[in-house]
């Protein structure tokens, strides 16, 4: 079975440049996370999906940051224009859940995408 | 608000040597889950643990949630190279659905 993908493993650019990040979850999962992690830090959610619906948002920077998971399989996180606070590795994981429960699946990391901005 | 805390935030043992970090909750959780991280890696589920006082081994590894489901541990028996890395706890954050994780606990090893 294949894991969750993402592309690309690194991106190096300059600050006020876009970037975008893309991710295919494992085939099946209902539920995809996007997640910032800071050096030394746990992964801080940014957005969670159930299908295609974002449940919780709630950690997205509205004013830079949009996601879309269109047809409710793979996503897309974009940061336009990028700071270099954002900087940082971003995750992509996917899940089997049920909808409206606290309980929770094991999630599947993908390899993630080191930003660097310069 | 909620927030998940883990200690310490860094260990170094020789090889063979136990470990154990510390996961501690403001709130009680419904569940508690467990990652490992390998240096450059990214995060592998290892349990969860959703009864009170539950305790659930993975050979070396044992995993302990408190009887008041704030506070949970992992334990490690005998380190051994390939535990290397960082070791996270999540809960999930009460009225919204989605996982906290603690600052994790980096664990480095002297062979």
């Amino acid at each position: 079975e294949a894991g969750v993908v993402q592309s690309p493993r690194y991106k190096i650019i300059e600050k006020k440049q876009p970037v975008a990040f893309w991710c295919n979850p494992i085939s099946g999962h209902n539920t995809l996370y996007w997640y910032r992690q800071n050096l030394g830090q746990g992964p801080e959610l940014l957005i969670r999906y159930e299908n295609e619906e974002a449940v919780d948002d709630s950690q997205l920077p509205k004013d830079r940051f949009s996601a879309e998971r269109l047809k409710g399989v793979d996503s897309t996180l974009k940061i336009q224009p990028a700071e270099l606070g954002d900087s940082a590795v971003y995750l992509c994981a996917s899940s089997l859940d049920q909808g409206g429960s606290s309980y929770y699946n094991e999630q599947f990391f993908g390899p993630g995408t080191r930003l660097t901005v310069l | 608000g909620q927030q998940v805390m883990q200690i310490p935030q860094y260990q170094h043992v020789q090889e063979g040597e136990d470990f154990t970090t510390y996961c501690n909750s403001s709130t009680t959780l419904s569940n508690i889950q467990w990652y490992k991280q390998r240096p450059g890696g990214h995060p592998v589920f290892l349990i969860q643990l959703v009864k009170s006082g539950e305790v659930k081994k993975q050979k070396r590894l044992t995993f302990q949630f408190g009887e008041a489901k704030k506070n949970s541990s992992l334990h490690i028996t005998a380190t051994q190279t390939t535990d290397v890395g960082t070791y996270f706890c999540a809960g999930p954050l009460q009225g919204a659905q989605k996982l906290v994780f603690g600052q994790g606990t980096r664990l480095t090893i002297n062979p």
